[in-house]
């Protein structure tokens, strides 16, 4: 069945540090969404991407889809600990809104 | 103001007991999910609702039982409760099935004893 990987699992940065987290899709993907989940909270939607090699910005987070919509990638510049959370990606799975989600990359920010 | 609410907000209850978490959701939103939360932070869809209309059943025991009276609710019964169904379970919701970005609410942490 279709597989969302995302690595790291894990990463701790020192404050004003960059983090990365990628997220790799066994098929080709319509659209890619991104997730943050602080600690004891729930995944809250940050961004979908749509296009192929598509780029978009907010704030210090890049988010990226790859050319073959298959992978993307969420880049932090200049870490703050406002940060700290789990990202995760998720993709489609048919038509039915099932979202498949990449099992997160757990970002720890030390001041 | 909620957009997604979830009770109750924390569960401890006994094995081989029945519990029901509910799901309000006040965004106008036709479609609605319950998702499993393990203690690794995997997030695993287990139903989705349209309408009223169950769309997503996915590998789940016969012990989970959705029930949606109306499009804005959705409750989740669990006979039988184990061990393992201890988890973080997330209500969220959507505009239309598909590509839409889906709607969290605050979560129900279940702890079976």
């Amino acid at each position: 069945g279709q597989q969302v990987m995302q690595i790291p699992q894990y990463q701790h940065v020192q404050e004003g540090e960059d983090f990365t987290t990628y997220c790799n899709s066994s098929t080709t993907l319509s659209n890619i969404q991104w997730y943050k989940q602080r600690p004891g909270g729930h995944p809250v939607f940050l961004i979908q991407l749509v296009k192929s090699g598509e780029v978009k910005k907010q704030k210090r987070l890049t988010f990226q889809f790859g050319e073959a919509k298959k992978n993307s990638s969420l880049h932090i510049t200049a870490t703050q600990t406002t940060d700290v959370g789990t990202y995760f990606c998720a993709g489609p799975y048919n038509q039915g809104g099932k979202l498949i989600f990449g099992q997160g990359t757990e970002l720890s920010v030390k001041p | 103001d909620t957009a997604v609410s979830q009770t109750p907000k924390y569960l401890v209850t006994q094995m081989g007991n029945d519990k029901s978490i509910k799901c309000e959701q006040n965004l106008g939103h036709d479609t609605m999910y319950w998702y499993k939360q393990d203690s690794k932070k995997f997030l695993k869809i287990m139903f989705s609702y349209n309408n009223k209309e169950l769309i997503i059943n996915e590998t789940v025991p016969n012990r989970f039982s959705p029930k949606s009276p109306d499009k804005a609710h959705l409750n989740l019964h669990i006979n039988s409760l184990e061990l393992g169904d201890s988890a973080v379970y997330f209500c969220a919701s959507s505009h239309r099935q598909g590509n839409n970005e889906q709607f969290f609410g605050p979560g129900t942490r279940l702890t079976v004893l």
